[in-house]
């Protein structure tokens, strides 16, 4: 199975500060067509994994323009511009390419 | 818009069975395969199992292969999990997503989970 790796594990952030969480992926993940199915979801406190980034860099619809999502091949980042108070939670990156689909183990954000 | 929502957990005894439901709407369910995914309690995420749009295909985490079984009724925009032999390491919030991918795994949308507990 496909190993994806965050860091950090814990990400203690001040208020308008940015943010950045770092999945590596054990082997590449390019699909046949192209494209490189690795997505990002955000989990807040209580609450169902919510869909933030697919393929890389596309922002679901509702999601704040602070999160970026970037990489390509084995190493993907996601980005917030400036932590809000609403950001707390535990995101996770995903990979659809290779089967069984994999998670990453998550990264806690919480506000300094 | 759409919704999933999960039914059908709660406390098990080890080695007995239990059936969850997902009740989808918003959208054409009989154009997209599910997921079920599962969260044990203060862990991560676990790919549990897939089913393609038309139920023609099925596939399983090792850890749950031969035990659990996921089916659908598109007339009725159900996705259902069949747990055999439940054991106490099957505890977690199970949760079902719709699938948007061709021939990739890409969930969007998530139901809200249910819980199961694996207890004697």
């Amino acid at each position: 199975d496909v190993v994806l790796t965050q860091s950090p594990l814990s990400l203690p952030v001040t208020l308008g500060q940015p943010a950045s969480i770092s999945c590596r992926s054990s082997q590449s993940l390019v699909y046949s067509d192209g494209n490189t199915y690795l997505n990002w979801f955000q989990q807040r406190p209580g609450q169902s994994p919510r869909r933030l980034i697919y393929k890389v860099s596309n922002r679901d619809s509702g999601v704040p323009d602070r999160f970026s999502g970037s990489g390509s091949g084995t190493d993907f980042t996601l980005k917030i511009s400036r932590v809000e108070a609403e950001d707390v939670g535990v995101y996770y990156c995903m990979q659809g390419t290779h089967w069984p689909p994999t998670f990453g183990q998550g990264t806690k954000v919480e506000i300094k | 818009q759409v919704q999933l929502v999960g039914s059908g957990g709660g406390v098990v005894q080890p080695g007995r069975s239990l059936r969850l439901s997902c009740a989808a709407s918003g959208f054409t369910f009989s154009n997209y395969g599910m997921h079920w995914v599962r969260q044990a309690p203060g862990k991560g995420l676990e790919w549990v199992a897939v089913i393609w749009y038309d139920g023609s295909n099925k596939y399983y985490a090792d850890s749950v292969k031969g035990r659990f079984t996921v089916s659908r009724d598109n007339s009725k925009n159900t996705l259902y999990l069949q747990m055999n032999s439940l054991r106490a390491e099957d505890t977690a919030v199970y949760y079902c997503a719709r699938d948007v991918g061709i021939g990739v795994s890409d969930p969007d949308v998530w139901g809200q989970g249910t819980l199961v507990t694996v207890s004697s």
